[in-house]
């Protein structure tokens, strides 16, 4: 079956560093990846998506990589902030074909950057 | 754009009774999910819905009832309501043209189920 895998432990960083988040998935060959943010009691929010053709995707201080062989995406957030604090969860399409508009969640990796 | 709105944000259930949780969205967007969030559990798609009058199940159908009158309502029905629907819910909406189904979703709703 369809599976995603994100880093199951909590990351912490200090202030400054650049955060690495992992998301690999299996048994599958998504048409695009998306990583969204979500704050304890709040929904998802998105950030970044990324497409199979792409292997690399910026956005102000967020970096996603795709690396459709290695079935693994890289979610980077240089000059973390305290207020880069978050969970991020990785997504991707269920069908394969970029047409279905159903998601597969990954649990989340919890960041937290200390001052 | 209020976006995807929300109600009630926070309610407590006796086991059996029911209750309808609202969701809103005012971007013309045909796709709304409905989710639930458990600890440690990740997101689970309860049902979604292409357009108005269309809707399908999701991974965790059982126990829930879902219509789509309208494009910006899908409300989702709990009939007997039971300690295990103890969650958080979300709605979400998608871009109707396009794209790839990037998901807007709702503050949430905090059910308890005693």
């Amino acid at each position: 079956s369809q599976k995603i895998e994100q880093n199951s432990e909590a990351l912490n960083i200090q202030e400054g560093k650049t955060a690495t988040l992992t998301c690999n998935y299996t048994n599958y060959s998504p048409a695009y990846l998306q990583w969204y943010r979500q704050d304890p009691g709040r929904g998802p929010v998105f950030l970044l998506l990324i497409r199979e053709n792409e292997k690399e995707k910026r956005k102000e201080r967020l970096k996603v990589t795709f690396d459709t062989t290695l079935k693994q995406s890289l979610f980077h957030i240089t000059a973390s902030q305290p207020a880069d604090s978050a969970t991020y969860l990785c997504a991707l399409d269920s069908s394969g074909a970029g047409n279905n508009r159903k998601l597969i969640w990954g649990l989340g990796t919890s960041l937290a950057v200390n001052p | 754009n209020a976006g995807v709105t929300q109600t009630p944000k926070f309610r407590i259930l006796k086991i059996g009774q029911s209750m309808t949780l609202q969701c809103t969205q005012d971007m013309n967007h045909n796709y709304m999910y409905w989710y639930r969030q458990d600890p440690g559990m990740g997101l689970k798609l309860i049902y979604y819905s292409v357009g108005a009058g269309i809707t399908d199940k999701g991974e965790v159908p059982n126990g829930y009832n879902v219509s789509r009158s309208t494009t910006e309502d899908f409300p989702l029905r709990l009939e007997l309501a039971a300690p295990s629907q103890t969650s958080v819910y979300f709605c979400a909406s998608s871009s109707p043209s396009g794209g790839a189904g990037t998901q807007y979703f709702g503050p949430g709703t905090r059910l308890l189920v005693l």
